[in-house]
């Protein structure tokens, strides 16, 4: 059974710059979500997906932030002109429809510079 | 004030022992319960998830939800080293949000 996958683990960028973000969910969830952590925090929901159509948005979730699930498999999270306050963990999580339990990935660590 | 608080700890016990970890919450509408433990530079792993009041029990790991008091608990026995790492509380309810309110982590660290 594969996980939900996350890709880059680490990424280093310097602040102003662009980066982005690949999840690929478990193969048969349709719902997947973004989350950001923080040191000592827990996870802090951004935005989720059912297939392809974006249902819900987080005030935390700046128009610097992008969102897409193309086709309704993998998701890609863009980060426009980053700022030194946008330094987290990014973390993808995939479900069944439903009041199902989200299963997390190992996350992409941001640093920026 | 947060809607789900958690105590950040550390938590410190000797291996073997029973160990309690538990978080309030202020929304009457979070129907379901989680619990993730999280290791150092790792995503959050699912451990327990139960709905609405009662007991779930999951080999050495049992969850306990009183949504009378808002509190929910959860209890690990016969504790190992490897049981060290983050342990987050998280409910969602059933409102139509998908997003996870998540506790802010209690760190246990159970000595050899």
């Amino acid at each position: 059974d594969t996980g939900v996958s996350q890709n880059p683990r680490h990424k280093i960028t310097k602040r102003g710059q662009n980066v982005t973000f690949r999840c690929d969910p478990i193969s048969e969830h349709n719902r997947l979500y973004w989350y950001r952590q923080t040191l000592g925090q827990g996870p802090e929901f951004l935005t989720y997906f059912q297939n392809e159509a974006q249902l819900e948005k987080s005030r935390l979730l700046s128009d610097r932030f992008s969102a897409e699930r193309p086709k309704g498999s993998f998701s890609t999270l863009e980060i426009q002109r980053t700022e030194q306050g946008d330094s987290a963990m990014y973390l993808c999580a995939s479900s069944l429809t439903g009041p199902q339990p989200q299963h997390f990935g190992d996350g992409t660590r941001l640093s920026i510079l | 004030q947060k809607e789900v608080e958690q105590d950040p700890g550390p938590l410190s016990v000797p291996e073997g022992a029973i160990v309690s970890l538990n978080c309030t919450y202020s929304n009457s509408a979070f129907q379901y319960f989680m619990w993730y433990r999280q290791y150092s530079r790792k995503g959050p792993e699912l451990l327990m998830y139960t709905y609405s009041s009662g007991n779930k029990e999951d080999g050495r790991f049992t969850a306990q939800v009183d949504k009378s008091s808002k509190y929910i608990s959860l209890f690990i026995r016969d504790s190992q080293p490897s049981d060290s790492a983050t342990y987050l509380c998280a409910m969602i309810g059933d409102t139509g949000r998908r997003a996870l309110t998540f506790g802010s982590g209690t760190r246990l660290q159970v000595q050899p």
